[in-house]
């Protein structure tokens, strides 16, 4: 099955300054990457996706990139705030078959 | 009510107990999830309902459980639990179990096994 690596896992930014997490994956077949923000006492939540056709996707804020020949992929969060305090996991999945999650990361952004 | 939701939130259980998790999903979804999730691991995908029909059972022990009576409904039935299994288990629910859309999450129920 796939496996999933994902680093650093924990992280301290000062507000304002930028953060990046990288994953790697194993299976070249899988195709769709999506990244979950858990913040305390919730559930994880989709904040931005990728899928294995586009290089990278932005969404104010928030950035992912796609490196489909290194298998790899990562999240930038740029001007971070301290709302962005929270767990960062990322995932992989091909088609008809289940997401494979990275161990996570703890990000705190330092007011 | 909207989204995914978990009862109870907190758990605690002897090793002789049965209890069990319940999940409701408001989304009108037809796939439901049950995973674990233990510090510093990834998730841990147990169980996948798609239609109703169970579609995945990742080599989970049988002293978990699951039910799905409806498309709405997820239960995760637990007896003679394990100190290990001492977790967060998340249910989340999708439009379809396709590998290729948007996950939704419950709050999670706090398991402690004594």
């Amino acid at each position: 099955g796939e496996n999933v690596e994902q680093h650093p896992s924990t992280l301290s930014v000062q507000e304002g300054d930028s953060a990046v997490i990288k994953c790697t994956y194993s299976d070249s077949a899988s195709n769709y990457f999506p990244w979950y923000k858990q913040e305390l006492g919730k559930g994880p939540q989709l904040i931005i996706d990728i899928r294995s056709n586009v290089g990278e996707k932005k969404d104010q804020r928030i950035a992912v990139t796609l490196n489909k020949t290194a298998k790899h992929f990562s999240l930038h969060i740029t001007e971070t705030q301290p709302e962005d305090s929270a767990v960062y996991f990322c995932a992989a999945s091909s088609t008809g078959n289940q997401f494979y999650f990275g161990t996570g990361t703890s990000l705190t952004v330092i007011p | 009510e909207t989204g995914v939701t978990q009862t109870p939130r907190h758990l605690v259980m002897g090793m002789t107990n049965k209890k069990s998790l319940k999940c409701e999903q408001h989304l009108g979804h037809n796939a439901m999830y049950w995973y674990k999730q233990s510090a510093k691991k990834p998730l841990e995908l147990m169980f996948v309902y798609n239609f109703k029909e169970q579609t995945e059972n990742n080599s989970v022990p049988s002293r978990f459980s699951p039910e799905c009576p409806n498309s709405s409904h997820l239960f995760l039935h637990l007896h003679t639990l394990q100190p290990e299994d001492s977790a967060l288990y998340l249910c989340a629910s999708s439009q379809d179990f396709s590998g290729s859309g948007e996950l939704f999450f419950g709050e999670g129920s706090r398991l402690t096994v004594l």
